[in-house]
């Protein structure tokens, strides 16, 4: 089963605009990850938030965390056409240990 | 340095025989997972070692589905009397002892005919 759900479920935008996709989960967590992922193969590490933190920032990347509303947020700045992808959140919690349970995912469109 | 690396990159096989992925990951990662990936879905986990013995298996679908790490290095994922329904991308990662990151590998895509 999976924890997570990814909004919206596909995104389709310009070059130069942001992007920004959403993921909710059930229970308590211990992190929260984000991927991505192209052409259904190896998935690229993007960003670890743990669960007190709120906000962490990579390049063009912002990942939120509002534990009260058990939800992150996704914001990729001036995208690019290198950013059309398939983008997953994963989470961990300390009762099931190091394992990952995933959303379904965001597939992105960047058009030139 | 090198990153998780997995092979074969494809697998075709029938309805029934037995096959075996390999995993190799990040040089001195002890902890090890497995994951498989459907089409149009997110992955799901299967099995997780740290160092030799597997330490949760609880997202093994059923004993056709076995996976070992001798050395706590490499691994090797087992399927046996493979069905159409294992069709998928079966997905590597390890990770640090001092870090919670998982780092994948490029997955094995089998096809079950």
């Amino acid at each position: 089963s999976q924890q997570g759900e990814e909004d919206p479920q596909a995104l389709s935008i310009q070059e130069g605009e942001n992007a920004t996709m959403n993921c909710s989960y059930k229970t308590s967590i211990n992190n929260l990850q984000w991927y991505r992922q192209n052409s259904g193969r190896g998935l690229v590490h993007l960003i670890l938030i743990r669960s007190n933190e709120r906000e962490k920032h990579s390049g063009r990347l912002r990942v939120t965390l509002d534990t009260s509303k058990k939800s992150s947020s996704l914001l990729i700045t001036a995208s690019r056409a290198a950013d059309t992808a398939s983008y997953f959140c994963a989470t961990d919690t300390k009762a099931a240990g190091n394992k990952l349970t995933f959303g379904g995912g965001t597939r992105v469109l960047v058009k030139p | 340095g090198a990153g998780v690396s997995q092979t074969p990159s494809n697998k075709v096989t029938e309805k029934g025989k037995y096959v075996e992925l390999r995993c190799d990951p990040i040089s001195g990662h002890t902890a090890l997972y497995w994951y498989r990936q459907s089409l149009g879905q997110g992955p799901e986990f299967l099995i997780y070692f740290q160092g030799t013995g597997a330490a949760d298996d609880s997202g093994l679908p059923n004993d056709r589905f076995f996976a070992v790490r001798p050395e706590g290095s490499v691994s090797t994922l087992k399927i046996q009397r493979t069905e159409r329904g294992d069709s998928a991308v079966y997905l590597c990662a390890s990770s640090s002892r001092t870090s919670d990151t998982q780092y994948f590998g490029p997955g094995t895509r089998l096809t079950v005919l």
